[in-house]
This record gives C-alpha cells, structure tokens and sequence, in this order.
C-alpha cells in the first residue's frame, strides 16, 4: 500500500545551520501530490509546501522541496535554520488527485533549533 | 478566518466510559475528518464526512462513531474507553473531498485511565 517513511525521531540543530528533512514514499500511482505540514507546540497543524510536479521546486515561508519521482522523494531543506523553526513536521501523500480525502502521514520529524 | 475549534483540549476519561469529542469550522467545508495521533507514530485518519456522508476506515470501524447535525459541526464519539485510545485526536477540515489544503484544530489530548 501507499506509505511515507521521514527522518526519524528528534532532529537538532544549531541555529543559522541548514535544515534537511528527509521524506521518501511509496505509491503505485504515477502522479502522487506531496506535502508538508508543520505543527508548532500549543497550534494547530498547517500546510507548509505542496507539489505535484516534477522536479520543480517549490517555496514557502524560507523553506523549500522538490519532488522527485525518480528517487520517490521530497525532502523539505531551509538555508539556515531559526529558533522559531522549532516544530513537529508531517510529510504527507496523496497517491492521485481524484481523492484528497485519503492522506497518507509519515510518522513526523521533530525539529529542535538550538541557539 | 481559517479557523479549526476542537474541545476540551485535555480530556480524562475512564477505562468502559464513552467519550464524546467535539469539532467545528466557520468555513462552510463539506468535508471533516478525525484523526488520532499517538507518539511517533504518524496521524492515522479515522474517518471523514463529506456534507452528510460519513466514511469510516475499515479497521477502526467499530471503534469510533460520529455525528455532523450540521455543516460547521463533527463530533467523535467513542462507545467505551480503552487504554488504547489514549492519544491526540485531530479535528480537519478541506473545502471539498477534492480539495489539497487540510485545515487543522489545535488537537483534544485523551487519557484514558
């Protein structure tokens, strides 16, 4: 079935150093579309990055990914991280377009930005 | 307003005693979901409404009910407690069943002792 393996566990870094997160996933279907949500302690989780395109990078908020189908991956990476960047961080699937409704989460990376 | 409400926050149940947690959005979406969150594990989708039709996932079927009287209103219900449905359950909500974006409530923390 359709899935989404994440860096695991805690990640921490000192601030102004870059960020990588790492997601790859598994799907049978062609054309997936790919997301990132962020969930900041005592906040409601929110949509970061999306991408259903090819080796096209996508920005949001200083952070960046691109989809690639060819590595089945879409790694979300920042330039230099920030304190306020502190935060659980969801790769999402969805294996095709007819149907949002049905989301695949990776199990969440923590990110910890330390001064 | 981009606006998610679920409550309580925190809730404590018993092990045996129902558990009704509640969800609303003032963004008139056809969609809802629930959602239940335990640590590192990734959210798991219990079920979703789209308008008045409720989908429920096949292997938590029987374990969770829900409710939508109206558009901006989803409960869960859960008939009795066990420990293992100790976890976050997070309320969402998207403008239709097709649509890319989730919009998330802030979360209720269950404990069941």
């Amino acid at each position: 079935g359709d899935s989404v393996t994440q860096t695991e566990g805690l990640v921490t870094l000192t601030e102004g150093l870059p960020v990588m997160l790492n997601c790859t996933y598994q799907t049978i279907y062609s054309n997936p579309f790919l997301f990132w949500y962020v969930h900041y302690l005592n906040e409601s989780p929110r949509l970061l990055l999306k991408s259903s395109t090819d080796n096209k990078r996508t920005e949001h908020q200083g952070f960046h990914a691109t989809l690639h189908k060819s590595s089945s991956s879409f790694h979300l990476q920042k330039s230099s991280a920030q304190l306020s960047d502190s935060a659980l961080y969801y790769c999402a699937l969805s294996p095709t377009s007819s149907s949002f409704s049905k989301l695949v989460f990776g199990q969440g990376t923590s990110l910890s930005v330390v001064p | 307003d981009t606006t998610v409400k679920q409550n309580p926050r925190y809730k404590l149940a018993r092990v045996g005693k129902p558990v009704n947690l509640i969800c609303s959005q003032t963004m008139n979406h056809d969609t809802m979901y629930w959602y239940q969150k335990k640590p590192n594990q990734a959210p798991k989708l219990l079920l979703f409404y789209y308008d008045k039709i409720l989908n429920r996932e096949a292997d938590t079927f029987e374990k969770f009910q829900s409710s939508r009287p109206n558009n901006s209103f989803c409960s869960l219900y859960i008939g009795s407690a066990g420990l293992e449905y100790s976890a976050m359950y997070l309320c969402a909500s998207s403008s239709n069943w097709r649509a890319e974006t989730l919009y998330f409530g802030s979360g209720t923390r269950l404990t069941v002792l």
